[in-house]
């Protein structure tokens, strides 16, 4: 079993939907959570970072860890063209060694 | 700019070559991190420093890899007798520590191609 599980998709929706992104994770120890969104052919750029279980909302991104189901969400509100790339999810036991998930590319059709 | 850089974006090389890869990590940044990438795949991470101490290396890192980091600036990871299998994307990653709240930044990554 991989430590980190993400569907890779591609997950295709029309622009201005919701977008729900998922993680699942077998240690419950991690304790640090992040999401990442890579372009096509560039370095993961860091989108939601979150410590312990809750939510984070940041403009149209809301991060949601649920550690007692080691559940892992980014949900996208008001999805734009311009949020079509691949998403992973990450996690660990500290900021360092970071474990990725497959990443999940989403196309974000006008 | 003052993001991570990675020299070069793009190299291939037939497969028995040695190829170096150097990264320049965000000034600040006293942490730096190696992974690969495949196709279709996340970062896997391969090693990290602190300063100019290699702290931990993976599993994944055989012994025809080694990196460095001899000022505690800027990186190198070599590949020495490279392998198809070598081929990936290989990014890295800066950040300042301890620091509870900071995570990695990464940069572009160098795209290896073994023929």
């Amino acid at each position: 079993q991989k430590e980190v599980e993400q569907d890779p998709g591609p997950l295709s929706v029309p622009e201005g939907a919701i977008v729900s992104l998922n993680c699942t994770y077998s240690n419950s120890a991690f304790q640090y959570f992040m999401w990442y969104r890579q372009y096509s052919r560039k370095g993961p750029e860091l989108l939601m970072y979150t410590y312990s279980s809750g939510n984070k909302e940041d403009g149209r991104f809301t991060a949601q860890v649920d550690k007692s189901s080691k559940y892992i969400s980014l949900f996208i509100r008001d999805s734009q063209p311009s949020d079509s790339a691949t998403y992973l999810c990450a996690t660990g036991f500290n900021t360092d060694k970071l474990i990725f998930g497959t990443g999940t590319r989403l196309q974000v059709f006008p | 700019d003052t993001g991570v850089s990675q020299d070069p974006r793009h190299k291939i090389t037939k497969r028995g070559q040695n190829v170096t890869f150097r990264c320049d990590p965000i000034s600040e940044h006293n942490r730096l991190y190696w992974y690969r990438q495949t196709l279709g795949q996340g970062p896997e991470f391969l090693t990290y420093f602190q300063n100019e101490a290699q702290l931990e290396k993976s599993r994944l890192l055989s012994d025809r890899f080694s990196a460095e980091r001899p000022k505690g600036s800027f990186s190198t990871l070599e590949i020495q007798r490279t392998e198809q299998g070598d081929s990936a994307m290989y990014l890295c990653a800066s950040t300042s520590a301890p620091a509870r709240q900071e995570t990695q930044y990464f940069g572009p990554g160098t795209r290896l191609l073994v023929l």
